[in-house]
C-alpha cells in the first residue's frame, strides 16, 4: 500500500522560532493535506493543496505541494505555545469510487514559552 | 454548526469481549469514514460509506470488525471479539461528498486488556 514518510518525528523549539516539516511518498497524490491533532481530539484540517507546485498560506502556516506530486512541506512561522500538537500530512488519490486519505505518522511539536 | 459526535469517549474491555462505537456525522454529510489510530501512528481508514452503502472496506478486518449505516446518517462500528492489538483511538469523520473536506470527531479511546 501507499506509505508516507513524515519528518521530523518530533521537534522541541522555543517560542518565536520557525518550524519546518515535510512529507515524502513513493506514490503520486492528487491532493496533499495538513492536519493538526491536539490531545483528546480528532485531526483538524489546516491547509489543502490541489496542484503540483501550489504554495498556500493560512495565517502563520505555509504549505507547498511538490512539483513531483510525491512530497509536501509545512512551515510555521513565529511559533506560539498554542501551536503544540501533532501535525499530520495526508495524501489523497482520486478517481474511481473513492477518495482515500493516506496519513503520515505525524510530527510532534512542543513549543517552550 | 454541530460537529461530528462520537460515543463513548473511552472504553476499557477485556480481550475476547465485544464493543460498539457510535458516530453521528455533521448534518447533510453523505460520506462517513471510520479510522483506526494506533498510538504513534496516523489514522488508517477502516471503512467508508456513501449514504448507507459501503464504498471502501478493503482495510477492515472483516473477521472481527463490522460497521453499518442503515439509514444513511448515524453509524456504528463493532468489534467482536476484541484482541489486544485493537487498542487504539477510533475516529469517525464525515464529508459533504466524496473528495470533500473530512471533519473528524473527537474519537473513542479503546483499551483492550
Amino acid at each position: 500500500g501507499q506509505q508516507l514518510n513524515q519528518s521530523p518525528q518530533s521537534m522541541f523549539i522555543q517560542e518565536g522560532e520557525d518550524v519546518s516539516m515535510n512529507c515524502t511518498s513513493s506514490s503520486i497524490f492528487n491532493t496533499w493535506l495538513w492536519y493538526k491533532q491536539e490531545p483528546g481530539e480528532g485531526p483538524v484540517l489546516l491547509i489543502a493543496l490541489y496542484k503540483a507546485g501550489e504554495l498556500t498560506s493560512n495565517g502563520r502556516l505555509t504549505a507547498q505541494f511538490g512539483i513531483t506530486r510525491k512530497d509536501s512541506f509545512l512551515n510555521i512561522s513565529a511559533s506560539i505555545p498554542s501551536d503544540v500538537g501533532i501535525y499530520f500530512c495526508a495524501g489523497r488519490t482520486s478517481g474511481g469510487s473513492n477518495y482515500k486519505l493516506t496519513f503520515g505518522k505525524g510530527t510532534l511539536l512542543t513549543v517552550n514559552p | 454548526e454541530a460537529g461530528v459526535a462520537q460515543s463513548p469517549r473511552y472504553k476499557i474491555i477485556e480481550k475476547r469481549q465485544s464493543v460498539a462505537f457510535w458516530c453521528n456525522p455533521i448534518s447533510g454529510h453523505a460520506t462517513l469514514y471510520w479510522y483506526q489510530q494506533i498510538l504513534g501512528q496516523g489514522p488508517k481508514l477502516l471503512i467508508q460509506f456513501q449514504n448507507n452503502g459501503v464504498v471502501d472496506d478493503s482495510q477492515l478486518p472483516k473477521d472481527r470488525f463490522s460497521a453499518e449505516r442503515l439509514k444513511g446518517v448515524d453509524s456504528t462500528l463493532k468489534i467482536q471479539p476484541a484482541k489486544l492489538e485493537d487498542s487504539a483511538v477510533y475516529l469517525c469523520a464525515s464529508s459533504f461528498g466524496r473528495g470533500e473536506t473530512q471533519y473528524f470527531g473527537p474519537g473513542t479511546r479503546l483499551l483492550v486488556l
